[in-house]
């Protein structure tokens, strides 16, 4: 089955600086990369997704960047808020298709 | 309009007991899930069905039943609930027969005391 890792499992930055996690997974046929949101006590929610044909994807402040040779992705966090305080999950699929496998989390904490 | 809607949004309940969760969608999606959400924050999935159709039953105890009685609707049923069970239950759907894109409900925080 698919292998799913992020690091760090902790990331504390100040208000304004970036922010990077990154996911290594071990299935090769994976070809759908997202990102999920989790504040505390609220459900996953899908921030960004990019796909196999694609090596990087932007929406205002976040970007997946995706290096298929490697077997990693990552999501960048630019000029962080304090809202974005949460944690991110990456979830990529198995090699099937048919079920995400959610990585360990990263718990990020913006300082003001 | 909530997408992905839940009850009950809390559940707490004795060992030995059955309990279930409902899962209802309003967006069309042909394909919907089950997520159990531990202590430590782990997600893992349980159950899909697509279409009413039985997808994926990972390694989940017996006593864990889902139903889906249209492609709307998915619940979840627990017999003889243990200590072990508590955690927080998600429920999520997708368009199509993959989890591309999957919307997530907003939980079911399980507590067995």
């Amino acid at each position: 089955g698919e292998n799913v890792e992020q690091h760090p499992s902790t990331l504390s930055v100040q208000e304004g600086d970036s922010a990077v996690i990154k996911c290594t997974y071990s299935d090769s046929a994976s070809n759908y990369f997202p990102w999920y949101k989790q504040e505390l006590g609220k459900r996953p929610q899908l921030i960004i997704d990019i796909r196999s044909n694609v090596g990087e994807k932007k929406d205002q402040r976040i970007a997946v960047t995706l290096n298929k040779t490697a077997k990693h992705f990552s999501l960048h966090i630019t000029e962080t808020q304090p809202e974005d305080s949460a944690v991110y999950f990456c979830a990529p699929p198995n090699g099937g298709g048919n079920k995400l496998t959610f990585g360990t989390g990263t718990q990020l904490k913006v300082e003001l | 309009d909530t997408a992905v809607s839940q009850t009950p949004k809390y559940l707490v309940t004795q060992m030995g007991n059955d309990k279930s969760i409902k899962c209802e969608q309003n967006l069309g999606h042909d394909t919907m899930y089950w997520y159990k959400q531990d202590s430590k924050k782990f997600l893992k999935i349980m159950f899909s069905y697509n279409n009413k159709e039985l997808i994926i039953n990972e390694t989940v105890p017996n006593r864990f039943s889902p139903k889906s009685p249209d492609k709307a609707h998915l619940n979840l049923h627990i017999n003889s609930l243990e200590l072990g069970d508590s955690a927080v239950y998600f429920c999520a759907s997708s368009q199509g027969q993959g989890p591309y894109g999957s919307f997530f409900g907003q939980g079911t925080r399980l507590t067995v005391v």
